[in-house]
């Protein structure tokens, strides 16, 4: 199994400024992905975070709003940029493990936007 | 865009009763698989599927599948208090994971 951390854990931003939450992971994984969730909702993806190129975007999600980057297998960061109200919501990192598809998940990043 | 649609969104049983989730998809799959999720915590994987099983068991857990009706079933057998939590089918195709929209199970004491 692999273990998540994320961080921050939570914020509170103000309108028009950037956050990045990082994601490290504590083993070897293959695919990492970026997910938002809203409270009592499901989980849209937002992209797959490619190791040393550009993160593969869902539609309705562009890399000026949100860049990723993934500079390691085990490592991997998202900022959401320019945060508006809209913005506010929980965002989870998770990563399938080698061989066998599961997704393992961090504990996500709760972000509230003023 | 989401894949999965579960079915009930919200089921409330006795404690020792089962409790069975549905799930349905649009298209073709490589797995499918079930999440569970305690509020306010991220996402725990309980089972996986491929789609050239037709069902699968993991202690309490018994999950079918049938790739004809692109659909899942999660039974939950002799449930306990906590057991409460969302569940989320997620199929894998095309490289990524998409979740359905969830069950919330609500164990009753």
């Amino acid at each position: 199994s692999a273990v998540i951390s994320q961080k921050p854990s939570r914020d509170i931003c103000q309108r028009g400024t950037s956050l990045t939450i990082q994601c490290q992971v504590d083993s070897q994984v293959t695919m990492m992905f970026w997910y938002r969730q809203q409270p009592g909702q499901s989980l849209t993806l937002i992209a797959t975070a490619n190791q040393g190129s550009e993160a593969t975007y869902e539609s309705g999600f562009v890399i000026d709003k949100f860049p990723i980057s993934r500079p390691n297998l085990t490592f991997s960061t998202l900022t959401v940029s320019n945060m508006s109200p809209e913005d506010s919501s929980i965002y989870l990192c998770s990563a399938e493990g080698v061989g066998s598809g599961e997704l393992f998940f961090g504990e996500g990043s709760r972000l509230t936007v003023l | 865009s989401q894949q999965g649609e579960e079915d009930p969104q919200a089921l409330s049983i006795q404690e020792g009763e089962n409790a069975t989730m549905n799930c349905s998809y649009k298209t073709s799959i490589n797995n499918l698989q079930w999440y569970r999720q305690n509020s306010g915590r991220g996402l725990v994987h309980l089972i996986l599927i491929r789609s050239n099983e037709r069902e699968k068991h993991s202690g309490r857990l018994r999950v079918t599948l049938d790739t004809s009706k692109k659909s899942s079933s999660l039974l939950i057998t002799a449930s306990r208090a906590a057991d409460t939590a969302s569940y989320f089918c997620a199929t894998e195709g095309n490289d990524k994971i998409i979740f359905g929209k969830g069950t919330r199970l609500h164990i009753l004491p």
